[in-house]
């Protein structure tokens, strides 16, 4: 079974520049998360989609970031437009959903993004 | 709320030594806590989680972790370190909202041969 998979792995662009994220999901996983991880912070989530549907959005910075899943399937991150707060290591992980409280969220190898 | 604590940012132990990686978490509901680890250009992978059974958890790759709810506490362990064992180690909590998970800021475990 393949992992949950994320592209590009590196990313370098410049301030004011637009940068897209994408993230496969384990296949038959509903729950799809992103999360950011900050200059050697810990990792915060960003938000949560069911399916299609957000279901928690709380943790977007701002609205420069949007987030979509068409299709219910892989996800992408838009960052528009970049600013040098934005560069960190961005997750993406995926759930099954349907097991009770505890669902193990799966995770992929993350995105770098540098914004110069 | 919930949040996490990891006491170092960097651990170094030696080859066969004890590895113990602190992890203290708040959280106003019964917690599940969780141990991440992250291998050099690879993704988060799940070492063990607590969720309210057994307070002494068993993971992947001879760790485990031990719930002490009187000192909100999820420290890892391992009685003998391994080369392999050097990475990124992460501990997470969710409570009240299962599908959001705090995350504490990492602990680099350094094996020494």
């Amino acid at each position: 079974e393949a992992g949950v998979t994320q592209f590009p792995s590196h990313s370098v662009i410049e301030k004011g520049q637009t940068v897209t994220l994408r993230c496969d999901p384990i296949s038959g996983h509903d729950n799809l998360y992103w999360y950011r991880r900050v200059m050697g912070k810990e990792i915060k989530f960003l938000l949560h989609f069911v399916k299609e549907s957000k279901q928690d959005e709380s943790g977007m910075p701002n609205n420069r970031f949007l987030a979509e899943r068409t299709g219910g399937t892989y996800s992408t991150l838009k960052v528009q437009p970049a600013e040098l707060e934005d560069s960190g290591v961005y997750f993406c992980a995926s759930s099954h959903g349907g097991q009770g409280a505890v669902d193990t969220q799966y995770f992929g190898p993350g995105t770098r993004l540098t914004v110069l | 709320a919930q949040s996490v604590t990891q006491l170092g940012s960097h651990v170094s132990v030696s080859e066969g030594a004890l590895v113990l990686l602190r992890c203290n978490y708040s959280s106003s509901v019964p917690p599940y806590l969780f141990w991440y680890v992250q291998y050099p250009n690879q993704g988060l992978q799940l070492l063990l989680k607590y969720t309210s059974a057994a307070t002494l958890v068993k993971g992947i790759n001879g760790f485990e972790a031990e719930f002490k709810k009187s000192e909100t506490s999820f420290h890892l362990t391992k009685p003998s370190a391994h080369m392999s064992d050097a990475a990124e180690y992460f501990c997470a909590v969710t409570g009240g909202n299962f599908n959001k998970f705090y995350f504490g800021s990492g602990t680099k475990l350094n094996v020494k041969p």
